[in-house]
């Protein structure tokens, strides 16, 4: 069955920039998902369909797929940014979603 | 706006069936399809179910096949998950979510969740 990577934990100082990678044997032949989860919520769609921005997503987001890996980009990142994210993707031949194990943002 | 409520939620013995409820309002019901997503305590995200807009089609997670059933009633505006046989390895917190994107299979609005604790 498919398998998504996520690193377990991503480090970074407010106003840097953070990537979250989400690892898959031809991920970039698929369409990746990104969702946001700080504690007690509810995720949230935060990129879909690779690179798109669901709107009321700030800009600061953006996402990228090719090859092996799929990208969650977060540009000058805040406090506000610290969560748990996750890709996604949808497995077309069984019907069935797909998550990556996560990972945990902490800003610095 | 788009909301996603969850309820039936509680404590079962191993076994046992629950039934989750999920009541949609905001936006046109029949016209998209939903998913149930679960979270074990302090774990990862899970997707459970899907059901099609008009019901004829559903998937589920080989975790729960033959144990869980979604279920649709679009009169209704509500989503169902009724859990058979539940295990203690299916605690965890029960969102619904909205199905975006067509085939590409993503979830652009969630329900705040409600939490099923399988325990004798």
């Amino acid at each position: 069955s498919y398998v998504l990577t996520q690193p377990p934990s991503v480090s970074v100082a407010p106003g840097q920039t953070a990537r979250i990678t989400c690892g898959g044997n031809n991920i970039g032949d698929k369409s990746v998902h990104w969702y946001q989860q700080k504690p007690g919520q509810a995720p949230v769609l935060v990129v879909y369909d690779d690179s798109d921005r669901p709107s009321g997503i700030p800009e600061r987001f953006s996402g990228s797929n090719s090859g092996n890996t799929a990208t969650l980009t977060i540009s000058r990142v805040e406090a506000g940014d610290e969560a748990d994210y996750y890709c996604q993707v949808w497995d077309g031949s069984s019907d069935h979603g797909l998550f990556g194990g996560g990972t945990k943002l902490t800003v610095l | 706006q788009v909301q996603l409520v969850e309820s039936g939620g509680g404590v079962v013995q191993p076994g046992r069936s629950l039934r989750l409820s999920c009541a949609a309002s905001g936006f046109t019901f029949s016209r998209y399809a939903l998913h149930w997503v679960r979270q074990a305590p302090g774990k990862g995200l899970e997707w459970v179910a899907v059901i099609s807009k008009d019901g004829s089609h559903k998937y589920d997670a080989d975790s729960v096949k033959g144990r869980f059933t979604i279920s649709r009633d679009n009169s209704k505006n509500t989503l169902y998950l009724q859990m058979n046989s539940l295990r203690v390895e299916d605690t965890a917190v029960y969102y619904c979510a909205r199905g975006g994107g067509g085939a590409a299979g993503y979830f652009d609005y969630w329900g705040q969740g409600t939490l099923v604790t399988v325990s004798s």
